[in-house]
């Protein structure tokens, strides 16, 4: 079974904090995804990376940025944290062989709150 | 550019009751489209998908969804809801990449 692992499932920071959110997948995946949930608005792509060191914006990366420097670790930075970046965090994978008919697989997700 | 529109944010049935969840897309080719689940606290984990073949997919848990080009949908369908499957559930359409997800509906299962 592929593996997706977020290394936090809850944290707590304060407004200013630089926070890290790690994500490691186990199955070779090349290309990997950060999700922000919030009510109402489904998941929203932050930022997802299709190869080692390479990264392309999603649709609101704003206020934050990645880092791949590994094939199955895969890590969103907040650079300094604010109250409205207090939300859910999904990673997910997914691999390039069959392309657009891949599943991707989602981590159990990091909520963050910032005080 | 490739749109997912969930209608109905929330739906309550009743336990044993049919469950008939809304997606609808929006593209000038028919996509890859999946159907996944979230429990509470938990990530997404795929019901189903359709990529090519059979529209009547079949999924977990009892669900399935039927893939209708001509009325670009893909609903997502169980005859008989359980407590379970109380959730939230998300439509998606793939990309090369990426995926386009709808809004969510969050299912409630009345006893």
């Amino acid at each position: 079974d592929v593996k997706v692992t977020q290394s936090s499932r809850y944290l707590v920071k304060r407004t200013g904090e630089k926070v890290f959110l790690e994500c490691v997948q186990d199955m070779d995946h090349e290309n990997m995804f950060w999700y922000r949930q919030d009510p109402g608005l489904g998941l929203r792509l932050i930022y997802f990376s299709y190869d080692v060191k390479m990264k392309e914006k999603g649709d609101i990366p704003e206020g934050y940025s990645v880092s791949r420097e590994k094939k199955e670790r895969f890590s969103l930075i907040l650079e300094s944290a604010s109250t409205n970046q207090t939300s859910m965090y999904l990673c997910a994978s997914r691999g390039r062989d069959s392309g657009a008919k891949n599943i991707q697989y989602f981590g159990a997700g990091t909520r963050l709150s910032v005080l | 550019a490739q749109s997912v529109t969930q209608l109905g944010s929330h739906v309550s049935v009743s336990e044993g009751a049919l469950v008939l969840l809304r997606c609808n897309y929006s593209s000038s080719v028919p996509p890859y489209l999946f159907w996944y689940v979230q429990y509470p606290n938990q990530g997404l984990q795929l019901l189903l998908k359709y990529t090519t073949g059979a529209t009547l997919v079949k999924g977990i848990n009892g669900f399935e969804a039927e893939f209708k080009k001509s009325e670009t949908s893909f609903h997502l369908t169980k005859p008989s809801a359980h407590m379970s499957d109380a959730a939230e559930y998300f439509c998606a359409a793939s990309g090369t990449y990426k995926y386009i997800f709808g809004t969510g509906t969050r299912l409630k299962v009345l006893a």
